[in-house]
């Protein structure tokens, strides 16, 4: 069965500092891979996603991840954080495109001044 | 367009109560999906219809859960009698087709006391 790690729960980055949220998955073939952000009372909205290709994808709001299959990783990075960025992120991984998501249990990003 | 409508947004019951929980997906979308995502955690799929047939509720606890969606747009989720485990924010999501994108909105919030 697939899964996904997100090994931290709460992440604080100074506003305009850079940005990478873990993602660790576990799927024997090759994953769809996603991030998604959650601010509150809101519903998620996707961020970006891997299927196939070029393994550095780029997002909305200026987010992009890198999928290395070695490392089973999908990290989340952003090069200077904006206050605005301060939400939950969600990573998931599914066999069959965006159908049957898994998600991590999400990292809270709070920006300080 | 308009997005994913949900209500009501927050529902307070006591433990053994019934509560139900409405979902008008994007409009011409075929796929509907119900999430449980409980605090500390992310979203975990409860049950996906296609049109108004069940693809998926493997994870639905069918014991006390049921959800239908009969003309194949507007959903209800059901909970009958709700347990204090039950805490937790019900996200629905819709998509135009199985292998589609998914929208979510902005989740019922039920406190079961």
């Amino acid at each position: 069965a697939q899964s996904v790690t997100q090994p931290d729960i709460h992440i604080t980055v100074s506003e305009g500092a850079s940005l990478e949220l873990r993602c660790n998955y576990s799927y024997g073939a090759t994953p769809y891979l996603f991030w998604y952000v959650q601010s509150p009372g809101q519903g998620l909205q996707l961020l970006l996603k891997y299927f196939s290709g070029d393994t550095l994808v780029q997002g909305i709001k200026g987010f992009e991840a890198e999928f290395k299959r070695s490392q089973s990783s999908f990290n989340l990075r952003k090069p200077s954080v904006h206050w605005s960025d301060a939400a939950e992120y969600f990573c998931a991984v599914s066999d069959s495109g965006y159908s049957t998501l898994t998600f991590g249990k999400g990292t809270m990003l709070l920006v300080s001044p | 367009e308009a997005g994913v409508a949900q209500s009501p947004r927050y529902k307070i019951i006591e433990k053994r109560q019934s509560v139900a929980f409405w979902c008008n997906p994007i409009s011409g979308h075929a796929t509907l999906y119900w999430y449980q995502q409980i605090l500390g955690q992310g979203p975990k799929l409860l049950i996906q219809f296609q049109n108004n047939g069940v693809v998926d509720d493997s994870q639905l606890p069918k014991d006390r859960f049921s959800a239908e969606r009969l003309k194949g747009v507007d959903s209800t989720l059901k909970i009958q009698p709700a347990k204090l485990e039950d805490s937790a924010v019900y996200l629905c999501a819709s998509s135009l087709d199985m292998r589609d994108e998914q929208y979510f909105g902005p989740g019922t919030r039920l406190t079961v006391t």
